[in-house]
């Protein structure tokens, strides 16, 4: 059974950072690209990155290039989001996706964090 | 670049079809066969049940379709039932960004 475990969400400052963690199982973690995405509170989805299978392609979202960092360690099938100079409007919950295949169709979610942001 | 444009609110009566639009542009949805359909029921995390325009992932009942023509994407259920109430998504694949989602629809069942 595929699961994905989200960890590492909290209350933060704005200009803070925070690292969020999500941990695989029940597939070859190596062979999926995986995402992150973001849904604000009582509001849509938004794609905030996405890394390949073996971690040397990522994609950013616009909003988040250069304060946020995807990695991944395939030896310990875990996804990383690494997030810098947060502001208000990155109060969301986070959540991980397995890729179906490719990098544009997410077939398993965890259950998310929640980062927010706020003094 | 603006999300998707999904209408807010849908509803549809038990035993019924509803259809639900997902609009872009031609950098996205108009380009790419690469729109994908997500379900997420209240409190809990979303659930692909269309990819790549037309496809339905194993499991997902076949009362679940997906269509396009030109830069708009459409999901019909058909024999709507009480378990289809729920928010639903669109996303697409964009050369731009890479993926943007819409702003969901919120399916009420009558």
């Amino acid at each position: 059974e595929v699961q994905l475990v989200e960890s590492g969400g909290g209350l933060v400052q704005p200009g803070g950072s925070l690292r969020l963690s999500c941990a695989a199982s029940g597939f070859t973690f190596m062979n999926y690209a995986m995402t992150w995405v973001r849904q604000t509170p009582g509001k849509g989805l938004e794609w905030v990155s996405t890394i390949s299978g073996g971690g040397g392609t990522t994609y950013y979202a616009d909003s988040m290039k250069g304060r946020f960092a995807i990695s991944r360690d395939n030896s310990k099938n875990t996804l990383y989001l690494e997030m810098n100079s947060l502001r208000a409007e990155d109060t969301a919950l986070y959540y991980c996706a397995k890729a179906q295949r490719g990098y544009n169709k997410f077939d398993y979610w965890g259950q998310g964090t929640l980062v927010t942001v706020s003094s | 670049q603006s999300a998707l444009t999904q209408p807010a609110s849908v509803s549809g009566s038990p035993g019924q079809s509803i259809t639900m639009s997902c609009t872009g542009s031609s950098s996205d949805v108009g380009d790419y066969n690469y729109v994908s359909w997500y379900q997420q029921h209240p409190g809990k995390a979303p659930k692909l049940i269309i990819y790549d325009v037309t496809n339905r992932p194993s499991g997902v009942s076949n009362r679940f379709s997906g269509s396009k023509s030109g830069n708009t994407a459409s999901l019909t259920i058909s024999g709507l039932q009480a378990e289809d109430e729920a928010d639903y998504y669109c996303s697409s694949y964009t050369s731009s960004t890479s993926l943007i989602f819409g702003g969901g629809t919120k399916l009420t069942v009558l």
